[in-house]
């Protein structure tokens, strides 16, 4: 069975840092790109950032690039995702979600239950 | 960035009922498009990808259809487990992978 599980989320001051980290199991990680996908409270979703199964590739929203950092480490069959000078609308629920067709063509499936992220003094 | 537009935003339907969502694209994306349904409280889960292709174990109920900017999502007889929130996302061009608003299936 495929298996995501997202960990880390915190309340955290505006301008603080958190490290998102999700583990997978059931598939060999390495040879899938993964996503972070984030939903604000009551919104839709948001695609974050991609990292490429070797992280050679990888791209951020506009909205979260010089303060987000996406990583994987495949031997832990971990992604990770830095969040620094987080910002109110940084607040979330944070996903990590597989790219599904295992080619790098970037629908999601499947996606892990999620973290939550609250960003307030 | 390709804009991804959902309509209604909000419908309501008779359990047994065909109902049909729209999704837009605000350029071509030929058929690169997924649609997923989400729950309260659960993650999204994907229904179809490539317009037109159900992902694994997702029931023939669920159709979706259309290529270019125009595409539809067909629940041919709502369910009670289906009245849920919908999203499609293109992948065709990207970043970003943009998801389009929502459209949400309430009972009537």
């Amino acid at each position: 069975e495929v298996r995501l599980v997202e960990s880390g989320g915190a309340l955290v001051q505006p301008g603080g840092s958190l490290r998102l980290s999700c583990v997978v199991s059931g598939f060999d990680f390495s040879k899938y790109s993964m996503n972070w996908v984030r939903q604000a409270p009551g919104k839709g979703l948001e695609w974050v950032s991609y990292v490429s199964g070797g992280s050679r590739t990888i791209y951020y929203a506009e909205s979260v690039k010089g303060r987000f950092t996406v990583s994987r480490d495949n031997a832990r069959n971990s992604l990770y995702l830095q969040m620094n000078s987080l910002k109110g609308e940084d607040a979330a629920v944070y996903y990590c979600a597989r790219d599904g067709s295992g080619k790098s063509i970037n629908w999601f499936d499947p996606w892990g239950q999620g973290t939550p992220v609250t960003v307030s003094s | 960035e390709i804009v991804m537009t959902q309509s209604p935003a909000t419908l309501s339907v008779s359990p047994g009922e065909r109902v049909t969502l729209s999704c837009r694209a605000s350029q071509s994306i030929s058929n690169n498009l997924a649609w997923y349904q989400q729950k309260p409280g659960q993650a999204p889960r994907l229904l179809i990808y490539g317009a037109s292709t159900r992902a694994t174990g997702i029931p023939v109920r669920f159709s979706g259809s259309g290529s270019g900017t125009e595409f539809t999502l067909t629940i041919s007889s709502l369910q009670s487990e289906d009245f849920a929130i919908y999203y499609c996302q293109q992948y065709n061009k990207g970043p970003p992978y943009t998801f389009g608003q929502g459209t949400k299936l309430d009972i009537k």
